[in-house]
């Protein structure tokens, strides 16, 4: 069983389309997050949600959107996508419990290709 | 920017101890070290943490000197598939807003060779 699964695992679309990718966990943890990384193999970290409330976004620009409907989902949907947001994006999940942080489980991966 | 400077690469023999070094001179007090790797195209994968003793677990060893300026990770008996990049990332684990942030550097490309 996966525990942190990501549809879907390739993605290729145009400039300018619109385009989301879901990313669910099955380890009842309590925090997700979303990482970016890019040609350069350097990943950083976009957006966090803890129990479907975001606290963690690191100046993405807003075409990027996430949503989180419940604590075991959170999808990330990108609007007019450029091609500099050609990338391999993460998911990932930990079990935050009060202010106490523990360690992060990732997803397989997004390779996003916008042409 | 990450707050740890690692070696770009190394070289193991399989069967042989892999220690992976890492720098971390302004780490504060509630700052944790993790260690993380990624094999090629997968999701970076969580090894070990540790707050200032050494820790071990079933996948390596952590040592952490007694200023907490840096530490080793140790992978006792290297194998073809610990070939990976490894990530050493110090972390506040604890009572701030930037709990839970990962903040990735180079890391360490590590090839295990036969």
């Amino acid at each position: 069983d996966t525990a942190v699964s990501q549809t879907p695992k390739y993605l290729v679309t145009q400039m300018g389309n619109d385009k989301s990718i879901k990313c669910e966990q099955n380890l009842g943890h309590d925090t997700m997050y979303w990482y970016k990384q890019d040609s350069k193999k350097f990943l950083k970290i976009m957006f966090s949600y803890n129990n479907k409330e975001l606290i963690i976004n690191e100046t993405v620009p807003n075409r990027f959107s996430p949503k989180s409907p419940d604590k075991a989902h959170l999808n990330l949907h990108i609007n007019s996508l450029e091609l500099g947001d050609s990338a391999v994006y993460f998911c990932a999940s930990s079990q935050d419990a009060g202010d106490k942080s523990y360690e992060q489980y990732f997803g397989p991966g997004t390779r996003l290709t916008v042409t | 920017d990450a707050k740890t400077t690692q070696p770009t690469s190394m070289d193991c023999a399989e069967g042989r101890a892999a220690n992976l070094p890492c720098n971390h001179s302004t780490i504060s007090g509630n700052e944790y070290v993790y260690w993380y790797r990624q094999i090629h195209s997968q999701g970076p994968q969580y090894i070990i943490h540790g707050l200032k003793n050494n820790e071990t677990n079933e996948m390596a060893s952590l040592i952490i000197t007694e200023d907490r300026k840096s530490s080793t990770l140790i992978l006792p008996h290297a194998t073809l598939r610990d070939t990976a990049v490894y990530y050493c990332i110090v972390r506040v684990a604890y009572g701030s807003s930037n709990t839970g942030k990962l903040i990735f550097g180079q890391g360490t490309t590590l090839q295990v060779k036969p």
